[in-house]
């Protein structure tokens, strides 16, 4: 069973700049959901994506924007980066559905900088 | 709108002496709680859920709708259990996790 990858795992950009970011779900899994942390809080959901379509999104603009691939991985993408957008972004991908099986896994994280 | 708080930035107990995280949430629906915990250098990973009423590495979780708690608690610490832990509630038709800001736990010898 493979887990959840991320890539790249860090990233320096300036503000103004588009950035995307990547995450391979773990096998079996079909939904995404992406989360920032911020330095010294808990992650925040930015949003989730089941079957390639958006299925929920928490306080966060439209410069905000995701994809899910036939695959299951995902990408997010971040326009006008704002200073405030550096923090590691996370991916957890989950089985939809009740019970145990809809236990969110998390990869290791991006960390991204902005400048 | 839910909220997860977790009083404790830090917490340091000695080994051997009991240790209990607190967590407080606030939301109107029944409520799923979670803890995660992130050792150094590890990525996050679920400890327990409290629908699950198990005992995941001596850490036993009650949830308590009255006082609308869920304690993360450990009769002995040990210096393993040195880690950032996180309360989270599930909630949202995504079923999203809201999450409180972690507290660093560290285990003396």
């Amino acid at each position: 069973e493979t887990g959840v990858t991320q890539s790249p795992t860090h990233l320096i950009k300036t503000r103004g700049q588009q950035v995307t970011l990547r995450c391979s779900s773990q096998s079996g899994h079909n939904t995404v959901s992406w989360y920032q942390q911020a330095l010294g809080q808990g992650p925040q959901f930015i949003f989730q994506y089941y079957r390639e379509e958006e299925n929920g999104r928490g306080n966060f603009p439209p410069r905000f924007s995701g994809l899910q691939f036939p695959n299951y991985s995902s990408e997010l993408n971040v326009n006008a980066l704002e200073l405030d957008d550096s923090a590691l972004y996370l991916c957890a991908s989950s089985l939809a559905g009740r019970g145990a099986a809809d236990t969110q896994y998390f990869g290791p994280g991006t960390r991204l900088t902005v400048l | 709108a839910q909220r997860v708080t977790q009083p404790e930035k830090l917490l340091s107990v000695f080994k051997g002496a009991p240790v209990e995280l607190k967590c407080n949430y606030s939301y109107s629906g029944s409520p799923e709680l979670f803890w995660y915990v992130q050792y150094s250098r590890q990525r996050l990973q679920l400890l327990l859920r409290h629908i699950s009423r198990e005992s995941i590495k001596g850490f036993t979780a009650d949830l308590n709708k009255r006082e609308t708690s869920f304690h993360l608690k450990k009769p002995f610490a040990q210096e393993e259990d040195s880690a950032m832990y996180y309360c989270a509630l599930r909630s949202g038709s995504a079923r999203q996790l809201t999450f409180g800001s972690g507290t660093q736990l560290t285990v003396l010898p």
